[in-house]
């Protein structure tokens, strides 16, 4: 069974602090994707990042860093100097790389605040 | 174009009433989604449309009905509906079902989200 963790339901920080958004996933496969989508106000979900569980490297986008360790089985996302316009819902997600397998299994979501 | 449409927006609809949601992208895409977000919980998967036909139907009531009348466009019928499916309905599109370069090998394609129909049941 894959099942995707995010502890954090609601994050408040000021304004150019960084901030560290939690995902712990569970699977037996070997081989899955992990996913991090943004949900602003506005609805729609917004592609961020995929990762496959092959590739262990930290990712840099800008603001937006990605820490996977597959030995803890966690996928983290930092955003250094936080603005305003990051605040909205972020979903980690999960999908193993097997024949059938559609579904994204999506965390709870984190539901980040910046305030000015 | 990297644009998934929705109309309408926000719906107010009876339990009685009949309504559809469309769902529209120009981007070349062969597969299509309906997911369902309620307040505060992640999405949904509830039904995948690939090249115009039904591929996947997550046990969905059949009190919603969905419909791809051609590559571009894909609707959700809805007829007899309860006040517990008011919810954010999301359409989204990738370039194909699966993964790029097969099942059990490539990548997964990603998935273009609209902004969704907000949908009340009164």
């Amino acid at each position: 069974a894959q099942k995707v963790t995010q502890a954090q339901t609601e994050i408040s920080v000021v304004e150019k602090e960084d901030v560290t958004l939690d995902c712990v996933y569970e699977t037996r496969d070997t081989t899955y994707y992990l996913f991090w989508y943004k949900q602003p106000p506005s609805g729609e979900l917004v592609f961020l990042i995929r990762r496959n569980s092959f590739d262990e490297q930290n990712e840099i986008s800008g603001r937006y860093s990605w820490n996977f360790q597959k030995s803890t089985s966690s996928f983290n996302f930092t955003i250094t100097a936080s603005q305003v316009v990051d605040s909205a819902v972020y979903f980690c997600a999960l999908r193993p790389l097997i024949q059938g397998a559609q579904k994204l299994v999506f965390g709870q979501g984190t539901r980040l605040t910046i305030n000015p | 174009d990297t644009e998934v449409t929705q109309t309408p927006k926000h719906l107010v609809m009876g339990m009685t009433n009949k309504k559809s949601l469309k769902c529209e992208q120009h981007m070349g895409h062969r597969a299509m989604y309906w997911y369902k977000q309620k307040a505060k919980k992640p999405p949904e998967l509830m039904f995948v449309y690939s090249y115009e036909k039904l591929s996947i139907n997550e046990s969905v009531p059949s009190r919603f009905s969905p419909e791809c009348p051609n590559s571009s466009l894909l609707n959700l019928h809805l007829h007899a509906l309860q006040p517990e499916d008011s919810a954010l309905y999301l359409c989204a599109s990738s370039q194909g079902q699966g993964n790029r370069g097969g099942f059990g090998a490539g990548v997964p394609y990603e998935q273009y989200f609209g902004p969704g129909t907000r949908l009340t049941v009164t």
